[in-house]
């Protein structure tokens, strides 16, 4: 089974500055996706960005980017020229490239979670 | 387009009643996947629909059951509910083949007292 995990529980940044959150995994599967999703308050989940792991180059969304370490299973999130409106819970979670694995299909395996505190 | 949408907003229930939770998946969805959130967890995968059938389930008990409607709507049931069920259960519906591109809706907190 996979495994996700984030060892930061609380990161905190000054407005207008650069955070990275942390996020290692564990599967034995060459071929997967990873992705971090934002929880504000308001509960619902908003997909960030995704990374395919069959491709080398790191994703990226605007001011969000990744480090894609696939050899050491490493999964990090930068967030440059940080806003208040980036203050959320961080998830980062994978998914197996097969749709259909074991004789069913997976759903996402998610992290606890990483809380950004964006000072104003 | 119309977004994910869930029902209720929250509800609160007594330990060994019955619910059912409610989600309308995005336009053009056919796949629904169901989570549990408990307090400062991550999501736990639950099950997921597909074309109205269970394929594929996560380490939850039977007594944790779902439908999926023609229209793509689904309902997620529990059975003989305990205090551990309590959570924020978050429906999430993904296009045909692409199952691991999920759109979440705002979720039903659920308290079990």
């Amino acid at each position: 089974a996979q495994t996700v995990t984030q060892s930061q529980p609380e990161m905190s940044v000054q407005e207008a500055e650069t955070v990275t959150l942390s996020c290692t995994y564990d599967t034995s599967e060459s071929d997967y996706y990873l992705f971090w999703y934002k929880q504000p308050p308001s509960r619902q989940m908003i997909l960030v960005i995704r990374q395919e792991a069959y491709k080398q180059q790191n994703a990226t969304e605007n001011r969000f980017s990744v480090n894609f370490q696939k050899a050491a299973k490493s999964f990090s999130l930068k967030i440059s020229d940080s806003q208040l409106g980036d203050a959320a819970m961080y998830f980062c979670a994978y998914r197996t490239f097969l749709e259909y694995s074991g004789g069913g299909a997976d759903g996402l395996t998610f992290g606890k979670g990483t809380h950004l505190i964006i000072q104003p | 387009e119309t977004g994910v949408t869930q029902s209720p907003t929250h509800l609160i229930k007594t330990r060994g009643q019955q619910v059912t939770l409610r989600c309308s998946s995005q336009s053009g969805h056919n796949t629904v996947s169901w989570y549990q959130q408990a307090l400062g967890q991550g999501p736990q995968f639950i099950f997921q629909y597909y074309r109205e059938e269970e394929n594929g389930r996560g380490n939850f008990p039977p007594r944790f059951s779902g439908l999926q409607f023609p229209n793509y709507s689904s309902e997620l049931n529990v059975n003989a509910l305990e205090l551990d069920d309590s959570a924020l259960y978050l429906c999430a519906s993904s296009l045909p083949g692409i199952a691991h591109e999920q759109y979440f809706g705002p979720g039903t907190r659920l308290t079990v007292t």
